[in-house]
């Protein structure tokens, strides 16, 4: 079946350092792949995706590649800063007829960013 | 632009009530979903609807009834609350099945069944 597995957290970084959080998944054919954001007592907000392999997707500094061959989706930043304190999903929505508009989930991976 | 609203934002029950969650977007978003989030698990689909008149189960249906009357609304609505539905519960929108435009997430319901 299908699923995502993100890498365990939390994961506590200084201001402006490097940040990667892992994303692996399993899928039949050629899912899309996205990144959630959700920061302290919001909903989840898209921060990125895409929709074919050797994509990259980007936004506000992060970016990610849909890298087929070894089914990841790994989320990157060079410079975090504290605003970007939040949780992280990586999710991925199914290939064709299984395609029922669900989102697949992981279970999150919480970065805290200290000054 | 409002999006998609939620409501209420906090309740608590005690167990054996039953209440209705809702959700309400203004976006005419076809796909709407209902998603359970509890720590270390991610979200879990409870329910969906791909248009008007037409709902599904999801992953984790069990206790929970919705409807779709209408494009704009989408309510979940807990028949007997169990401690085990204690929750925060996001209800999201897309302009398509298709997702590739993402979802549109309110901002949430938190739960507490004692």
């Amino acid at each position: 079946g299908n699923s995502v597995t993100q890498m365990e957290g939390p994961v506590t970084l200084s201001e402006e350092a490097f940040l990667t959080i892992n994303c692996t998944y399993t899928a039949t054919g050629y899912p899309s792949l996205f990144w959630y954001v959700q920061y302290p007592g919001e909903g989840l907000q898209l921060l990125l995706k895409a929709t074919k392999a050797d994509d990259k997707g980007s936004n506000k500094g992060f970016e990610a590649t849909y890298r087929k061959e070894t089914t990841s989706f790994h989320l990157e930043k060079g410079s975090v800063q504290v605003s970007d304190s939040a949780v992280y999903f990586c999710a991925l929505s199914p290939y064709g007829s299984s395609n029922t508009g669900k989102l697949i989930f992981g279970q999150g991976t919480t970065l805290q960013v200290k000054p | 632009n409002a999006g998609v609203t939620q409501t209420p934002k906090f309740q608590v029950l005690k167990t054996g009530q039953s209440m209705t969650l809702q959700c309400a977007q203004d976006m005419n978003h076809e796909y709407m979903s209902w998603y359970r989030q509890d720590p270390g698990m991610g979200l879990r689909l409870i329910h969906y609807s791909v248009g008007a008149g037409i709902t599904d189960q999801g992953e984790v249906p069990n206790g929970y009834n919705v409807s779709r009357s209408t494009t704009e609304d989408f309510p979940l609505r807990l028949l007997s609350a169990a401690p085990s539905q204690t929750s925060v519960y996001f209800c999201a929108s897309s302009y398509s099945r298709q997702m590739n435009y993402g979802y549109t997430f309110g901002s949430g319901t938190r739960l507490t069944v004692v």
